[in-house]
């Protein structure tokens, strides 16, 4: 079990460039979340799908940001036209669906920098 | 919104000595999840709980099954591998909510 796979692990972008950031979820996990962790924000929600389809999207800045889950085996949050303000750690979590079990695995994340 | 007030922000210990974390709702939460972050900035799940009480080694975390408004995570005989950022986190509704996260405590464990 590798666990969680993101990349890139570091990105740095010009402001007002594209950056697309890759999750692989645990191999059978069928929930995947995306979050945000900045120094003054924390730990932010950002996104999650459930078998694939977008459940709550309440976190994603109305724009720039969108994520997809084409298939089960990986996830991708894109950022369009990136600002300074976006440079942040993202953070990929996977979990189980199996009942009730909400246990989150997080990947090492993905730092990205906007200069 | 919920909110998960997470202290203290920063924490020292001795090596060999005992601590606690504790995190406060603002509302009645479902579950709460444990956290370490090491220095790659990974998010090491320590513990998940729906109720009472789980140990593992030298830590042990609770979550009030009453009213389901505050864990904690507590730290017996302290060692330096135990530096490091903790995170709790909860959910309002089960399985698949977000999570709210508190803002951290940073511990150091010193000799």
């Amino acid at each position: 079990n590798a666990g969680v796979i993101q990349t890139p692990r570091h990105k740095v972008t010009g402001k007002g460039q594209e950056a697309t950031l890759w999750c692989e979820p645990i191999s059978g996990h069928s929930a995947v979340f995306w979050y945000r962790q900045t120094i003054v924000q924390g730990l932010e929600f950002l996104t999650y799908f459930r078998n694939q389809a977008p459940i709550d999207d309440s976190g994603m800045p109305k724009e720039r940001f969108s994520a997809q889950m084409p298939n089960q085996s990986h996830s991708t949050l894109k950022i369009q036209s990136t600002q300074p303000q976006d440079s942040a750690v993202y953070l990929c979590a996977s979990s189980l669906d199996w009942g009730n079990t909400g246990q989150l695995y997080f990947g090492e994340g993905s730092k990205l920098t906007v200069l | 919104g919920d909110q998960v007030e997470q202290s203290p922000s920063a924490l020292s210990l001795h090596e060999g000595t005992d601590s606690a974390l504790r995190c406060n709702f603002t509302t009645t939460m479902r579950s709460v999840q444990w956290f370490r972050q090491n220095s790659r900035g990974s998010l090491i799940s320590l513990f998940y709980l729906a109720s009472g009480t789980k140990e593992n080694g030298r830590l042990k975390s609770a979550f009030d099954s009453k009213e389901r408004r505050y864990s904690t995570l507590h730290i017996r005989d302290a060692q330096l591998e135990d530096s490091g950022t903790y995170f709790c986190a909860a959910s309002a509704s089960s399985s698949f909510s977000k999570l709210v996260f508190g803002q951290g405590t940073s511990l150091s464990v010193v000799p």
